[in-house]
């Protein structure tokens, strides 16, 4: 089975960089994605990791360590529109398993 | 706007009641996934299917069934409805050789 926990909220400013981690303990392992939710609309896909290493697309940036079960997804210059929750998933045979999402609120 | 089509937006129902959902993936994608989003569950996989084939079960209860049909079109149909399957339903679809799978609008199916 897949266990996946990252934190439930986290406040920033805007303008500011905001880390949120997600550590995962998984029986097998296939790479490990980041989704933005707005409330009430569609997971938005973000990154996909599954080499060790850090990804880097425009103002979001994804690490993964494998050997550690731990991932962040790191957003920066913080914008409005980018209050949001954000989901790691992590890919398992064929099938994905989410977390419980961190709630981002940025502050003005 | 990721490609991916759902009907309908909202359902309304009654407990009891028999209802199905329709998704049509992304043009070219093979694979697509059923997954429920309630408050206190998070997003939970139900099925996946591939070219017409069912790949994956999820936490599928035996009164709800999917199917994908030649055209790629899938359906999930929830039947003997109960409150507490009130939720969110969303489809989503992945490329041949992709992982990535993109996610439709979804369903917003209420139980009364």
């Amino acid at each position: 089975g897949q266990n996946i926990d990252q934190p439930t909220e986290m406040t920033a400013t805007e303008g500011a960089i905001v880390q949120i981690n997600c550590t995962y303990q998984t029986s097998g392992f296939n790479g490990l994605f980041w989704y933005q939710q707005h409330a009430g609309e569609a997971p938005t896909f973000l990154s996909y990791n599954v080499l060790d290493g850090l990804e880097e697309k425009g103002r979001f940036s994804s690490f993964l360590s494998r050997s550690k079960g731990y991932s962040y997804l790191l957003l920066k210059e913080l914008q409005m529109k980018d209050s949001a929750s954000y989901l790691c998933a992590v890919r398992s045979d064929y099938k994905l398993s989410f977390g419980a999402g961190t709630t981002v609120t940025v502050r003005a | 706007d990721s490609g991916v089509t759902q009907t309908p937006k909202h359902l309304i129902t009654a407990t009891g009641q028999r209802v199905t959902l329709r998704c049509s993936p992304r043009s070219g994608d093979l694979s697509v996934y059923w997954y429920q989003q309630s408050l206190d569950q998070g997003l939970q996989f139900l099925i996946q299917y591939y070219n017409g084939e069912e790949r994956a079960k999820g936490n599928i209860l035996e009164r709800f069934s999917a199917q994908q049909f030649p055209d790629l079109h899938s359906e999930l149909n929830l039947s003997s409805l109960e409150l507490g399957d009130s939720a969110l339903y969303f489809c989503a679809s992945s490329a041949p050789y992709s992982d990535t799978q993109y996610f439709g609008p979804g369903t917003r199916l209420t139980v009364l």
